[in-house]
């Protein structure tokens, strides 16, 4: 069963730092691109951005929103994707999701998300 | 950026009616277009990829068709447990872009 469970969300501080993790398990995690996205409260859902996988040389792409403040990284011995969150203000408050992509398709599976707000 | 515009935003509609959403494109996609179901509290499920492939484990009166910048998710027979809000997702270039979502609720 494939499973994608996110953690480290929280309360931060306009202009702190957080960051989020998403453990993978059911799948071969190495193959696949991964993808966090958001969701503001009662909004819509935003893609915040992309790291592909080892074949393609873990290159990321940002949402523009995000870019030069956050950082996409996997670790595949662990599983583990991670979302690095610097200078947060309190726009990125949002649910925060993790999913898995295969080459050339949209998400397929969601993480069940995890809460961040940024106050003072 | 590809803007998705998604209509309507919101629609009330009775169990066993057939609904329809539709998602424009700002610019040609292909068929880089996934459907998702979201309900309260709950992360997007996808019902449809590739503008018109069922998911596995999706009801089939769920389908999808389109192609280019025209995208519509069809339910054919609205239940009770697809009260929901549905987005639209491009997948053709960077950024990825959603539509606005369409919450359907119950007339």
């Amino acid at each position: 069963e494939v499973q994608l469970v996110e953690s480290g969300g929280g309360l931060a501080q306009p202009g702190g730092s957080l960051r989020l993790s998403c453990a993978a398990s059911g799948f071969t995690f190495s193959d696949l691109y991964m993808d966090w996205f958001r969701q503001a409260p009662g909004k819509g859902l935003e893609w915040v951005g992309r790291v592909r996988n080892k074949a393609n040389r873990y290159t990321t792409e940002y949402a523009a929103s995000v870019k030069g403040r956050f950082t996409i990284s996997r670790d595949d011995s662990k599983n583990s994707l991670y979302l690095q969150m610097n200078f947060l203000k309190t726009e990125d408050t949002a649910v925060y999701y993790c999913a898995r992509c295969r080459q050339g398709s949209s998400p397929d599976y969601w993480g069940q998300g995890t809460l961040v707000t940024v106050s003072s | 950026d590809i803007q998705m515009t998604q209509s309507p935003s919101s629609l009330s509609a009775s169990v066993g009616d057939r609904v329809t959403i539709t998602c424009r494109a700002s610019q040609g996609i292909r068929n880089d277009l996934g459907w998702y179901q979201q309900k309260p509290g709950k992360a997007p499920e996808r019902l449809i990829y590739a503008a018109s492939s069922l998911q596995s484990g999706v009801p089939s009166r769920f389908s999808g068709s389109g192609s280019g910048t025209e995208f519509t998710l069809t339910i054919s027979s609205l239940q009770p447990e697809d009260f929901a809000t549905y987005y639209c997702l491009q997948h053709n270039s960077y950024p990825r872009t959603f539509g606005q979502g369409t919450k359907v609720e119950i007339k």
